[in-house]
Parts: structure tokens; C-alpha cells; sequence
């Protein structure tokens, strides 16, 4: 049993174009974090969230705590948003952490 | 950025051996995690500490151990590897809602 399901698992999009990604949990949380994953790399949070929507740059994220979920907008996508991007819901100390969804912009 | 780190970052070793990783933090946080990510998996909990002395397990801890003798370090011990612990490792520290991960270690066992 997952408490946090992601969707698309793998996504290809072309340059520019407009991507969501998103985010359900089953259990009661006190914030939600997107995380960034680049190849080979370390992760970071992009976006901690508990209510409402939170810009930065091209990304949004947006929660809603009455429905549980969330998603993770990027905007004119570029080929240097390529990454995994995870979703993680804080449950009291302990995160839970979706599987992941590889983003792939091309040129 | 928030300060941890781990070491080695990378480390082949033999089926059998003990190998420890170490997490270091200069951020004072309380809560410290390590998890394992593996393809098809995702993040998964091995042990965390919520302070000094104070452990528990997580989901995948068979095999692991760890202690936390100082508040800034958190070591995970492999107590006599197997292949199926090839993985990348990471720390995370915790304090309030936040979350930092380490730069991860890379440890493959043959």
C-alpha cells in the first residue's frame, strides 16, 4: 500500500511546452514537498507546501488538502527542467515519498 | 544550501565486509534519516534518529544498523554486506517541516 501515488511515472514533453505533474496521498499531513532529482545527482525541495499555491520562477505547486493532492506545474519547459520529480508527504516526522516521475524535455 | 554531508560518496566492497557510512550535520537539526533508492522503488526508510541515542527502524532495516552518539552524526553500518545492498544511499535531515537531503552515497558490493 502507498500513501503517496505520482503520475505521469515518465514524461516527454518538447521544449516549451506547458507540464503538470501530480500528486495524491491517503493520509493526513502536516506539509508536502516536491523534490528535484537530477541524473546522477543529489535531491533538493523545490516547494514546501500546507495550503494553497507557491511560485518560483516557471514552477508552481499547487495543494488541495480536502481532495489530497497536489501538483507540480512547470511552464515553458526547458531542456534543463529534465530531472525526477518526487512528491513527499510529512505524516508527523516520518516522510513518504511517491516513486518519482523522470521529466524529459527535448530541444 | 543546508549543511550535510556524507562520506564516502562512493565505495565498491566485498560480500561480507562491514561498511559504514557517515552523515554530518552543522544545521542542529533533531531528526536524521537514512534511506536507500533503488530503481522501481523509490525512497525507502532504512533507520532515522530523533536525537542523541534515540533510533528507530524503518521499513527496510534488516541488515542495517546505526547510531547517533553526537547530535551531528549519524552513522549507518552494513554489518556484513550482501549485493542486495548495492544502492545509493542517502541522509536527510528534518527540523520543522524542512527537509535536506545529503549528496547520497553510491555503494556497490560484489
Amino acid at each position: 500500500k502507498n500513501e503517496v501515488e505520482q503520475s505521469p511515472q515518465n514524461l516527454t514533453a518538447q521544449e516549451g511546452e506547458f507540464i503538470t505533474i501530480n500528486c495524491s496521498y491517503s493520509v493526513g499531513i502536516s506539509a508536502l514537498h516536491w523534490l528535484q532529482q537530477h541524473p546522477g545527482g543529489g535531491i533538493v525541495s523545490l516547494f514546501m507546501l500546507s495550503s494553497g499555491k507557491k511560485k518560483h520562477g516557471r514552477l508552481i505547486a499547487t495543494i488541495n488538502i480536502q481532495e489530497k493532492h497536489s501538483s507540480l506545474h512547470i511552464t515553458a519547459s526547458h531542456p534543463r527542467d529534465s530531472a525526477v520529480y518526487i512528491c513527499a508527504a510529512l505524516v508527523g516526522n516520518q516522510f513518504y515519498f511517491g516513486t518519482g516521475t523522470s521529466l524529459t524535455v527535448i530541444p | 544550501d543546508a549543511g550535510i554531508t556524507q562520506s564516502p560518496r562512493h565505495k565498491v566492497t566485498e560480500t561480507g565486509t562491514p561498511v559504514t557510512l557517515r552523515c554530518h550535520q552543522t544545521e542542529n537539526h533533531r531528526y536524521m534519516y537514512w534511506y536507500r533508492q533503488d530503481p522501481g522503488h523509490g525512497l525507502r526508510l532504512i533507520h532515522y534518529s530523533y536525537g542523541v541515542k534515540d533510533t528507530d527502524k524503518g521499513e527496510v532495516s534488516d541488515g542495517y544498523s546505526v547510531s547517533r552518539s553526537k547530535t551531528e552524526d549519524f552513522l549507518l553500518t552494513l554489518e556484513s554486506a550482501t549485493s542486495s545492498q548495492t544502492s545509493v544511499y542517502f541522509c536527510a535531515i528534518s527540523g520543522g517541516n524542512t527537509i535536506y537531503f545529503g549528496e547520497g552515497s553510491w555503494l556497490t558490493v560484489v
